[in-house]
């Protein structure tokens, strides 16, 4: 069974910092990895798909890789903004659903 | 282009009570998947369907059911609720079988279960 971790659980930053999302996967047999937003109350904003041939993909301020040999997947953000902060998960496909981390929870001050 | 839409939004029941939610994919998506979210179990698959036809469930007892139309809208019905229940359920919709296509998720229905 798939097994996804998120760490941390929370992070605060000032803004204007460069950050680093961890994710990590116990089943190197997947699809395609998702990273996706969540602002409280409400309910997922997909911000990037990486599919299982690739290595990274980039939108923006933001840039995902993924290392399947290493089970690893990791959401660069950079020059964050107050506007980043919700919740951070990441999600494997494994040809059968989505199996979601428990997420990071950003807070990005001011 | 309209996003996914969910209804209702909110709603309480009682235990024993039963409830059906309603979800509209994007126009064009035949793929429709659920999910439950709760603060202790996080995101988990309940199911997906595709052109009417369930492909696939996940370890959710039966009585979590559901079905789609013709017209790719999908409905999830919950009887005999309990307190466990009450949860945030999202559904998501893709051009294809979810395993290759970005999933676009809809604002989730906020069920409570007194």
């Amino acid at each position: 069974k798939q097994e996804v971790t998120q760490i941390p659980a929370a992070l605060s930053v000032p803004e204007g910092e460069n950050l680093v999302l961890n994710c990590s996967f116990t089943d190197s047999a997947i699809y395609n990895l998702q990273w996706f937003r969540q602002d409280p109350g409400k309910g997922l904003t997909s911000l990037l798909l990486i599919q299982s041939s690739q290595r990274e993909q980039t939108s923006g301020r933001l840039n995902a890789s993924l290392d399947k040999s290493s089970g690893r997947s990791t959401l660069y953000i950079a020059a964050s903004q107050p506007g980043d902060s919700a919740t951070y998960l990441c999600a494997v496909h494994s040809g059968y659903a989505l199996n979601f981390g428990k997420g990071t929870s950003l807070l990005v001050t001011p | 282009k309209a996003g996914v839409t969910q209804t209702p939004r909110y709603l309480i029941k009682t235990r024993g009570q039963q409830v059906t939610l309603s979800c509209s994919p994007i126009s064009g998506h035949r793929s429709v998947s659920w999910y439950q979210q709760t603060p202790g179990q996080g995101l988990q698959f309940l199911f997906e369907y595709f052109s009417e036809t369930q492909r696939n469930k996940g370890n959710f007892p039966g009585r979590f059911s559901g079905r789609q139309f013709s017209n790719s809208r999908s409905e999830m019905n919950v009887s005999t609720l309990e307190l466990g229940d009450s949860a945030l359920y999202l559904c998501a919709s893709s051009l294809a079988p979810s395993g290759a296509n970005v999933l676009t998720f809809g604002a989730g229905s906020r069920l409570t279960v007194l």
